[in-house]
């Protein structure tokens, strides 16, 4: 089967400028999961959505981040304007269902802030 | 919400040595515990998982065990070889939505 997609792989902006990331998950999977990945640290969860309404956006930071998932399906997320601490691998993440179930990760996009 | 600590940091072991470590966690509902394997530049992996009904599971070369009483479960590898060279995070759910908290992740290097 094929994987979660995201793109773009890679980008570079200027602080406050704004970026948005992009998301397919693997199909049929109901949850899907934005992790932020600081470098040398664990994932830290954004945002989760159960088909297309929000689970938990706890640790959201919701002044600059917004994320969507209007059909279920494939997600955005946005950060408007971005800060030099925004500097991560964004990963998106999907499984089939919330709870105990595998989440399968997607290649990240590399995000530098500068 | 959910604390997971993980340690140590980094471990160095050479090749067919055994390689543990360890995590604790906060949340005493929490009843799944994930292992995930990063290689350097890709996306994490899950490699093994425990539910809390049991307190051992095995797949060939890698374990883990889980001491709910204590409130830590542990990654064992035994016979190490070059390719278990990775970074290995840990995981606890907590929440209403028993979403993922991870550990800081294990720089596991496994020396020939």
């Amino acid at each position: 089967e094929a994987g979660v997609a995201q793109s773009p792989r890679y980008k570079i902006i200027e602080k406050r400028q704004s970026v948005a990331f992009w998301c397919n998950p693997i199909s049929g999977h109901a949850t899907l999961y934005w992790y932020q990945q600081i470098l040398g640290q664990g994932p830290k969860l954004l945002i989760q959505f159960q088909n297309n309404g929000v689970v938990d956006d706890s640790q959201l930071p919701k002044d600059r981040f917004s994320a969507e998932r209007l059909k279920g399906v494939d997600s955005t997320l946005k950060i408007q304007p971005a800060k030099l601490e925004d500097s991560a691998v964004y990963l998106c993440a999907s499984s089939i269902t919330t709870g105990l179930s595998e989440q399968y990760f997607g290649p990240g996009t590399r995000l530098t802030v500068t | 919400g959910e604390n997971v600590e993980q340690h140590p940091s980094t471990l160095s072991v050479q090749e067919g040595d055994s390689a543990v470590i360890k995590c604790t966690y906060s949340d005493s509902a929490s009843n799944y515990f994930p292992w995930y394997k990063q290689e350097l530049g890709k996306r994490p992996q899950l490699i093994i998982d425990i539910r809390s009904n049991v307190g051992e599971k095995k797949d060939q070369r890698i374990a883990v065990t889980l001491n709910k009483t204590a409130k830590h479960f542990s990654l064992h590898i035994t016979e190490t070889q070059p390719e278990d060279s990775a970074v290995y995070f840990c995981a606890s759910p907590s929440g209403s939505a028993r979403q993922l908290t991870f550990g800081s992740g294990t720089q596991l290097t496994v020396l020939p």
